[in-house]
């Protein structure tokens, strides 16, 4: 009953490196998404997928890029890490059936340094 | 475009006291509402969730009320715990299936 997995959990990275942050689901899930949170700014959307093959951008997509080859997997990749870039990422998926009102379900996040 | 707005925090309350946490939104037409909970560490949880004006959505004592009229979906709990120190997030799902947060409101509850 694994859920939504984001692996690693902690990651420091230098300004110009870049990083594939990975997310996986087992719920066959077709909607997925990604967040950024900081601190008192609520969550803010970065891209979303409504299924394999499809990918769109949120709030914020500008220095990311995600793809989305599975219904599982939905990896979020950083290009040219900057330090604004620092943050907690979530990566969230739902069902389709009843989107709107279906719950995400949330993994529990990946905390990243740009220094 | 559609917004949640939630009050401030962070919130400090002693153990047993009264809750409520304000949120209000502007969406086109009846978006779901959901309450979100962190805590420290970990993703975010659902709470608890209303999908049409009118419904009251509860879990674990907390409750909130879908109110059409006033854009607000308020969180309240008669009785906090210790255990209930989180940061809480209001948050409504859009046309496309894609929920917009507020900020988030820390809530510390003290013994």
């Amino acid at each position: 009953n694994a859920g939504v997995t984001q692996t690693p959990k902690f990651r420091i990275l230098k300004i110009g490196q870049s990083m594939t942050l990975q997310c996986t689901q087992d719920m066959n899930h077709n909607y997925m998404y990604w967040y950024r949170q900081d601190p008192g700014m609520g969550l803010k959307l970065i891209y979303y997928s409504v299924g394999a093959g499809i990918t769109d951008k949120g709030e914020v997509p500008n220095g990311y890029n995600v793809s989305r080859s599975t219904t599982e997997d939905f990896p979020l990749r950083l290009e040219l890490a900057a330090p604004s870039q620092t943050s907690v990422y979530f990566c969230a998926s739902r069902p389709t059936t009843d989107r709107e009102a279906s719950p995400l379900h949330f993994g529990n996040g990946t905390r990243l340094t740009v220094t | 475009g559609n917004s949640v707005t939630q009050m401030e925090g962070p919130v400090t309350l002693s153990e047993e006291a009264f809750l409520t946490i304000n949120c209000t939104y502007t969406a086109t037409g009846y978006p779901s509402l959901f309450w979100y909970v962190q805590y420290p560490g970990e993703g975010l949880q659902l709470l608890l969730k209303a999908t049409k004006a009118d419904d009251k959505g509860s879990n674990k004592g907390f409750e909130a009320t879908y109110r059409k009229e006033t854009t607000s979906f308020h969180l309240e709990k008669g009785s906090v715990q210790v255990s209930d120190s989180a940061v809480y997030f209001c948050a409504l799902s859009d046309r496309g299936g894609k929920l917009i947060f507020g900020q988030g409101t820390e809530l510390s509850v003290k013994p």
